[in-house]
């Protein structure tokens, strides 16, 4: 069965301070990982897909990389515009969402 | 934004009731999906379609049914609400079947 681990579930980080979030993911056959933002009432927003290991995406703060057992979702310097939930996401034969960490940047 | 809305954007039922959700795109996506999001749990799938009149079970399918008549519109159906019903609601859209998915506002649904 596809699993899909986020952790932390909830970051704390001031702003400018540099961290990471983990996406540990158990598929029989990755055909891509992806990443979204979710703001509070707001339905998930698109950040970035991955489709092989060693590949690496990056926007504005975020810098996305896969290995083949886990993501890491790197925020540089973030700011309190980025507080938000970060869910991954792996497609096989169907799309298993991960619970999500919960990011918060205080001022 | 990708034009997807989704109405209502809240409602609160009784148990027993049948419920329909809409969702709405002018994007002209082939596929479109329903999820459920509650605390605890991912996103988990409930229904998609690949095309009019073309739609398929996700993982947690029991007590829903859905329709595609337009390319535009899908419709999610609750025959009879339950309170483990009680959830977030929302429609995604994408071009391709492995493709980024464009997510709708969401419905608050509340079965008391």
């Amino acid at each position: 069965e596809d699993q899909v681990t986020q952790s932390p579930e909830a970051l704390r980080l001031q702003e400018g301070e540099s961290s990471s979030l983990n996406c540990s993911y158990t598929v029989s056959g990755l055909r891509g990982l992806f990443w979204y933002r979710q703001d509070p009432g707001k339905g998930p927003e698109f950040l970035f897909t991955l489709y092989s290991a060693g590949e690496e995406k990056e926007k504005e703060r975020l810098k996305a990389t896969l290995t083949k057992k886990e993501s890491f979702l790197h925020i540089t310097a973030p700011k309190p515009e980025d507080s938000a939930t970060y869910l991954c996401a792996v497609q096989d034969s169907r799309l298993t969402f991960g619970e999500g960490t919960q990011l918060t940047v205080n001022p | 934004d990708a034009g997807i809305t989704q109405s209502p954007r809240h409602k609160v039922t009784e148990t027993g009731t049948p419920v329909t959700l809409r969702c709405h795109q002018t994007e002209n996506h082939r596929y479109m999906y329903w999820y459920r999001q509650d605390p605890g749990h991912g996103l988990r799938l409930i229904h998609y379609s690949y095309g009019v009149k073309d739609t398929d079970k996700g993982e947690v399918s029991d007590g829903y049914s859905v329709s595609r008549s337009k390319t535009e519109d899908f419709l999610l159906t609750l025959e009879s609400a339950t309170s483990s019903q009680t959830s977030v609601y929302f429609c995604a859209i994408s071009g391709g079947e492995d493709e980024k998915l464009f997510f709708g506002s969401g419905t608050q649904l509340s079965v008391l």
